[in-house]
């Protein structure tokens, strides 16, 4: 099994819709998730980090279930302009330490 | 403005030459780390930093080298002794210490293709 597993898509979805993605982690004594997005050939940007039960920031919302070990991310009304990759990561260190497992990442194509 | 840049942009080079990649950071981040992805995978970790003039291995370190003589710079070079180093590579930081400083900022990365 992976240390992090997401679908890798494509998610097809028409404009204003919304879709889910998971993000599945094997350690259960991760501390931190973060979720990036990339755009072809460009640097992954960071989209919003997790550290207790969720997040929100406007039409993106992250929510986590340690008792599951997943991480989703939802995005509400989709725009033209989310079509992009989306990374889950997961910090599984310990103590203070940092270790960052990425996943593969989940493609999403936005139509018109 | 406070960032990270990576040159150059896009690299190429001859088989069997050593290049260097270079990766600057004024955002007063602790650790740095480099990492490459290629096409379909997720990044993997070459070498990581935490302190200057320290450095470790990650998973993927063999036919790679680093320095870390200033908290700002975390330059690598990629050896002959690298089998496939066709890729994208990616330059990271974190503020570092416990709490909320794991959240990691890339840059812009440097494509190098191997002719």
């Amino acid at each position: 099994r992976k240390e992090v597993e997401q679908d890798p898509g494509p998610f097809n979805v028409p404009e204003g819709a919304t879709v889910a993605f998971n993000c599945t982690y094997s350690n259960s004594a991760s501390q931190s998730f973060f979720w990036y997005r990339q755009d072809c050939r460009k640097e992954p940007k960071l989209l919003m980090s997790v550290y207790s039960s969720g997040n929100e920031d406007g039409r993106f919302t992250a929510q986590l279930n340690r008792a599951s070990q997943y991480i989703s991310l939802l995005i509400r009304d989709s725009k033209l302009s989310d079509s992009a990759t989306y990374l889950c990561v997961v910090n599984m260190g310990t103590s203070g330490t940092y270790k960052y497992i990425f996943g593969t990442g989940t493609r999403l194509k936005v139509l018109a | 403005d406070g960032g990270i840049t990576q040159s150059p942009k896009y690299l190429f080079r001859k088989e069997g030459q050593n290049v260097t990649l270079s990766c600057e950071q004024n955002l007063n981040h602790d650790a740095m780390y480099w990492y490459r992805q290629d096409p379909g995978q997720g990044l993997r970790l070459i070498y990581y930093s935490q302190i200057v003039n320290d450095f470790q291995k990650g998973d993927i370190a063999e036919g790679y080298s680093v320095s870390r003589e200033k908290k700002e710079s975390f330059p690598l070079t990629v050896t002959s002794a690298q089998k496939n180093p066709t890729a994208f590579y990616l330059c990271a930081s974190t503020l570092g210490g416990r709490g909320r400083g794991d959240t990691q900022y890339f840059g812009p990365g440097t494509r190098l293709t191997v002719l």
